[in-house]
C-alpha cells in the first residue's frame, strides 16, 4: 500500500524566514515525486517534480526539494519565504498522484 | 493552449437532479483524471482515463459516471447525489499516465 505523510499541518513563518516542509512516503516500487501548491482561490499548480537523476531538484519561485531514497523523504525547502507564498502545499507520489494531507503555510509580513 | 478548463465553476443541485461536469484540454494529453477535494483535505483520485479508456476507478459510487468522448474532453455525470458529495471536483490531464498532471480550476458542487 502507498501512503504519504506530511508532518506539519500548519506552519507560520515571518517573511524572509527559511522554510522546510517534510514529506515521507511509503511505496514498494519506483516513485515519481511531486510538490504541488494551491494558492487561496486558485487551482493546484506544480512546484517541482522528481522522476530520476539529480536528487536535488529546483522548481518555480525559488523552491527546491531533495529526494533521499534511504529516508523515503522528499522535503521541500525555500531559503527565504515571502508573503505571497501563503498557500496549501501538497506532496504527492507515484503515477496516479496519491496526495499527502497537505501543509498550510502562512507567511506573516 | 496550456490549460485545463472546467465548466461550470459552481453548481448547486438537488438530490434528484441529473447534471454533468465538463473538462477540456487542448494540449494533446492522452490521460485525464477526476479528483474530489473536500475542504481542508487533499484531492482524492476518482477516475483515470488513458487513451480514452477507463483505466482506474477508485471504488467510486455509481451515482458518479465518467465519460471520455474524445481525447480532449472528459465528463462526469452526476445522478442522485447525496449532500456529502458536496466538494470541489478537479480535472487534470497529463501527456500520458504517470507524467506530470496539470489541473483545472475545479467545479464547486453543492448538493442540497
Amino acid at each position: 500500500a502507498q501512503s504519504v505523510s506530511q508532518h506539519n499541518h500548519h506552519v507560520i513563518l515571518s517573511e524572509a524566514a527559511s522554510l522546510e516542509l517534510g514529506c515521507n512516503y511509503s511505496y514498494g516500487g519506483t516513485v515519481n515525486l511531486f510538490w504541488y501548491v494551491q494558492y487561496p482561490g486558485q487551482h493546484l499548480q506544480l512546484l517541482l517534480k522528481y522522476f530520476s537523476g539529480d536528487p536535488l531538484v529546483k522548481g518555480i519561485k525559488g523552491f527546491e526539494a531533495e529526494f533521499i531514497k534511504s529516508k523515503f523523504s522528499f522535503n521541500l525547502r525555500k531559503p527565504s519565504v515571502q508573503w505571497s507564498d501563503t498557500a496549501e502545499y501538497f506532496c504527492a507520489v507515484t503515477n496516479n498522484l496519491f496526495f499527502g494531507t497537505g501543509t498550510r503555510l502562512t507567511v506573516i509580513p | 493552449d496550456t490549460e485545463v478548463t472546467q465548466t461550470p465553476k459552481h453548481l448547486v443541485m438537488g438530490m434528484t437532479n441529473k447534471k454533468s461536469l465538463k473538462c477540456e484540454q487542448h494540449m494533446g494529453h492522452r490521460a485525464m483524471y477526476w479528483y474530489k477535494q473536500k475542504a481542508k483535505k487533499p484531492p482524492e483520485l476518482m477516475f483515470v482515463y488513458s487513451y480514452e479508456k477507463l483505466s482506474i476507478n477508485e471504488s467510486v459510487p455509481s451515482r458518479f459516471s465518467p465519460e471520455c468522448p474524445n481525447s480532449s474532453l472528459l465528463n462526469l455525470h452526476l445522478h442522485a447525489l447525496q449532500p456529502e458529495d458536496s466538494a470541489l471536483y478537479l480535472c487534470a490531464s497529463s501527456l500520458s499516465k504517470g507524467e506530470t498532471q496539470y489541473f483545472g480550476p475545479g467545479t464547486r458542487l453543492l448538493v442540497l
